[in-house]
């Protein structure tokens, strides 16, 4: 079955810190790799996806296809990202995680 | 284009009741996605749509749900005999097929209360 985890709900870091938002999944097939972010009041948008291996607002991605991970990752987090982040592996269709809240204190 | 859009964005009903979404993608997609999403959670795929075929089901998808896409352009999801279990939000998205995961573009969502 399919299965992500994202075992964080909830992360709090101060302005300027590192951040690290963990996904691990578990997928038959080879999934595209997807973060997805909701911003309050607003709808779910794309983040990244690593096949365009692009660094969105600071964000990178890492894909290790050896232990099934994507962890999310920005150097320096600011106040604009706190949000909801969510993993999803798609192949046709997301498998979202449960998310993880992001909260930049200043 | 203003994006997906979804009608209501909220409604409540009574137990038992049926009630009818809509929902409008982006008019150059051929994809359209049905996903539900309960607090505390992310969103769980109910179904899909490639024009006017529905391609897939999720098993989550009881007898009690249908989802149509009539001329592979706007779709309705209907709840038959509304549980309250069945309070949470749906989430409507589309996106163009192509080779591998497609990016999705995510409608507001309708809550739904059922009371």
């Amino acid at each position: 079955a399919q299965r992500v985890t994202q075992p964080e709900k909830l992360l709090s870091v101060f302005k300027g810190a590192p951040v690290e938002l963990k996904c691990n999944y578990s997928y038959s097939g080879s999934p595209e790799l997807f973060w997805y972010v909701q911003y309050s009041r607003q709808r779910l948008q794309l983040l990244l996806r690593h096949i365009s291996r692009e660094s969105i607002k600071g964000f990178t991605a890492d894909l290790n296809k050896g232990e099934t991970s994507f962890h999310l990752k920005k150097p320096f987090a600011q106040e604009e990202d706190s949000a909801m982040y969510y993993c999803a592996p798609s192949l046709n269709k997301f498998y979202f995680g449960s998310g993880t809240k992001l909260n930049v204190k200043p | 284009d203003t994006g997906v859009s979804q009608d209501p964005r909220h409604k409540i009903t009574k137990r038992g009741q049926n009630v009818t979404f809509r929902c409008d993608p982006i008019s150059e997609h051929n994809r359209l996605y049905w996903y539900r999403q309960t607090l505390g959670q992310g969103p769980e795929f109910l179904t899909y749509f490639q024009n006017e075929a529905q391609l897939e089901k999720s098993r989550l998808l009881s007898d009690r749900f249908s989802a149509e896409r009539p001329k592979g352009s706007f779709s309705t999801l209907e709840i038959q005999r509304t549980e309250q279990g069945d309070s949470a939000m749906y989430l409507c998205a589309s996106s163009l097929a192509g080779t591998g995961g497609d990016e999705q573009y995510f409608g507001p969502g309708t809550r739904l209360t059922v009371t």
